[in-house]
């Protein structure tokens, strides 16, 4: 079935550090991907999403290109901030009614 | 938009209780979806109305649960005879079309002594 894996965490960063976190999926067809981040005590927020290969999804300085060749769909942010720090979720649609499946999570901490 | 609220956020039971758990979706969105989530791990999806209708049902979904959406407004999510491996945070999303984004609720965090 479809997947999604990305990189175990915590990833500690200092800041205004470079932040790669890499995903990648299986998939039958050709899903929309999505990042979502999970602040501290708060809930599930869409940060990014690509709905065709590649498309750059961007927002709050977060960059990721949809990669159809490699699978992948890796976040970027070339300057990191403390309030960065979260939990950062890699997904996709993997069917007609919209489900998404998530990867495992990756913990970012950034240091000041 | 005021967001999808859920209720309660926290709630602590002990084995054998039924609790019950209420979403209230974005007023125009006609799609409602159920995920479960437990530590350090994503979102596993349980089921998914579309309007009133429950059109798909995760194999994660027992028979110990249950899920409704009366008039396709809010919905509710009630698990039957508790098991300590039910504690996990319930997540509860909605959307107007299947490429729109899915905006998530805040969750409630069941606890089972």
């Amino acid at each position: 079935g479809d997947s999604v894996t990305q990189m175990e965490g915590p990833v500690t960063l200092s800041e205004e550090a470079f932040l790669t976190i890499n995903c990648t999926y299986t998939a039958t067809g050709y899903p929309s991907l999505f990042w979502y981040v999970q602040y501290p005590g708060e809930g599930l927020q869409l940060l990014l999403k690509a709905t065709k290969a590649d498309d750059k999804g961007s927002n709050k300085g977060f960059e990721a290109t949809y990669r159809k060749e490699t699978t992948s769909f890796h976040l970027e942010k070339g300057s990191v901030q403390v309030s960065d720090s979260a939990v950062y979720f890699c997904a996709l649609i993997y069917d007609s009614w919209g489900k998404l499946q998530f990867g495992a999570g990756t913990q970012v901490v950034v240091t000041p | 938009d005021t967001g999808v609220s859920q209720d309660p956020r926290h709630k602590i039971t002990k084995r054998g209780q039924n609790v019950t758990f209420r979403c209230d979706p974005i007023s125009e969105h006609n799609r409602l979806y159920w995920y479960r989530q437990t530590l350090g791990q994503g979102p596993e999806f349980l089921t998914y109305f579309q309007n009133e209708a429950q059109l798909e049902k995760s194999r994660l979904l027992s028979d110990r649960f249950s899920a409704e959406r009366p008039k396709g407004s809010f919905s509710t999510l009630e698990i039957q005879r508790t098991e300590q491996g039910d504690s996990a945070m319930y997540l509860c999303a909605s959307s107007r079309t299947r490429e729109e984004t899915q905006y998530f609720g805040p969750g409630t965090r069941l606890l089972v002594l």
